[in-house]
């Protein structure tokens, strides 16, 4: 089966770092995507992982770890306007290579205060 | 156009009635997604297309829902016989290519939001 894990919910504080961890499991693994979403608005993209490691993008950063089926957005220097829901989508490929979609979690509700 | 649209933006129904929900891709995208979002949730998968062909609809929640892309651009999400439980955001996605990694990265509109009464 596919299944994706991120908290619900996270409270930070402006101006320092937080973290919004995922973990998946999935067949045909294809890539782990970021999105942002503000409400009533659609979702944005953030970041892109297919490798191990760390892709850093200005205040964003997001990391993965295949062999856990685990990855993470670091966003540091909060603002406010950070305050969002973060999703975390796994791309999947299947039906023999022929089909691909992402596979999205519920979202992480990011409340970010003064 | 520059992005993803979609139309109309907000939608009322009676309970019964039969909607149509439209989306404009970005020119030249292959792949196309419709996804049904519940306040609060992530986007539920629905259906998507390769062109005019919709290669995966397995998502559909019933067979009131249909959808197609007749001629690989724009596409309609049409809901027979709307109920309570179809209120709902309606969002749709393009991507530019068939293909691995980044391609796979898609672009949303804004949305259509349902309320059914």
């Amino acid at each position: 089966g596919q299944n994706i894990d991120q908290p619900t919910e996270m409270t930070a504080t402006e101006g320092a770092i937080v973290q919004i961890n995922c973990t998946y499991q999935t067949s045909g693994f294809n890539g782990l995507f970021w999105y942002q979403q503000h409400a009533g608005e659609a979702p944005t993209f953030l970041s892109y992982n297919v490798l191990d490691g760390l892709e850093e993008k200005g205040r964003f950063s997001s990391f993965l770890s295949r062999s856990k089926g685990y990855s993470y957005l670091l966003l540091k220097e909060l603002q406010m306007k950070d305050s969002a829901s973060y999703l975390c989508a796994v791309g999947k490929t299947y039906n023999a290579g022929n089909n691909r979609k992402l596979i999205w979690g519920l979202g992480t509700s990011l409340a970010v205060n003064p | 156009g520059a992005g993803v649209s979609q139309s109309p933006r907000y939608k009322v129904a009676k309970r019964g009635q039969d909607v149509a929900l439209r989306c404009d891709p970005i020119s030249g995208h292959v792949s196309l997604f419709w996804y049904q979002q519940a306040l609060g949730q992530g986007p539920e998968f629905l259906t998507y297309f390769q062109n005019e062909a919709q290669l995966d609809k397995s998502g559909l929640p019933s067979d009131r829902f249909f959808a197609e892309r007749p001629e690989g651009s724009v596409s309609t999400l049409k809901i027979q016989r709307t109920q309570q439980e179809d209120s709902a955001v309606y969002l749709c996605a393009s991507s530019l290519l068939f293909g691995g990694g980044r391609s796979n990265e898609q672009f949303f509109g804004p949305g259509t939001r349902l309320t059914v009464l």
